[in-house]
């Protein structure tokens, strides 16, 4: 049962665009939304998070949007490049919850 | 370095034998949980413990799958009897406290290949 969806098991953008990676969840008791990168023989390195009562959070190049009635959320990054390819992993948490529900993950390739 | 410790990095059993996983949480987290990823799968909750304590191990497989986090030492991940389907990544996470809004920092996993 595959409560959080990564549709796209991978992107591939140019050195300086946009990077739009997509989630949608299907349990409305997610309160709390995170976004993991991960290289390859690594372990998963958080990178941003978002509280169900926010609908974006800002860290530098990163940019985490959510849409609750959506139940979708989406994870920019702007300027890429060629560091941030990886495998990026969205996951979710219920509200009194610690079991993260992880997405199979979007690989991004950058290239220059 | 400061971050969460697996050992080892890569373990091969052959069928039957014992698989032991070893996680030392940051320093000044007291909460532990494993995670498996099998191939081109996301991350799966198995166990999460405190210091001697099993909190939830409802993803944990009812056989062969056991875990402890004594008042000393490291968590271990304990898989008897090894089959090839437990060949994955475990990886091992931890949190200085718990709940949905906390941050779970991850080791860089132990691979387990099973021959």
């Amino acid at each position: 049962d595959q409560q959080v969806k990564q549709n796209s098991p991978s992107l591939s953008v140019q050195e300086g665009r946009i990077s739009i990676l997509n989630c949608d969840y299907t349990n409305s008791m997610f309160d709390y939304f995170l976004w993991y990168k991960k290289y390859p023989a690594e372990g998963p390195t958080f990178l941003i998070s978002i509280s169900s009562i926010k609908d974006k959070n800002e860290d530098g190049r990163f940019t985490v949007f959510l849409n609750k009635s959506a139940k979708h959320l989406s994870l920019h990054i702007v300027p890429s490049q060629p560091g941030d390819s990886a495998v990026y992993f969205c996951a979710a948490n219920p509200n009194s919850g610690y079991a993260l529900n992880f997405g199979k993950g979007t690989s991004l390739l950058v290239t220059p | 370095n400061a971050g969460v410790m697996q050992n080892p990095r890569h373990l091969v059993r052959r069928r039957g034998q014992e698989a032991r996983l070893r996680c030392s949480p940051m320093k000044g987290h007291s909460h532990v949980y494993w995670y498996r990823q099998l191939p081109e799968e996301g991350l799966k909750f198995m166990v999460y413990l405190q210091k001697e304590n099993i909190i939830d191990e409802s993803g944990m497989p009812k056989e062969r799958f056991s875990a402890e986090f004594p008042k000393e030492g490291p968590s271990i991940l304990r898989i008897q009897q090894v089959v090839r389907g437990d060949s994955a990544a475990y990886f091992c996470a931890s949190s200085r406290q718990t709940g949905s809004n906390t941050e779970a920092f991850f080791g860089q996993g132990t691979r387990l290949t099973v021959v």
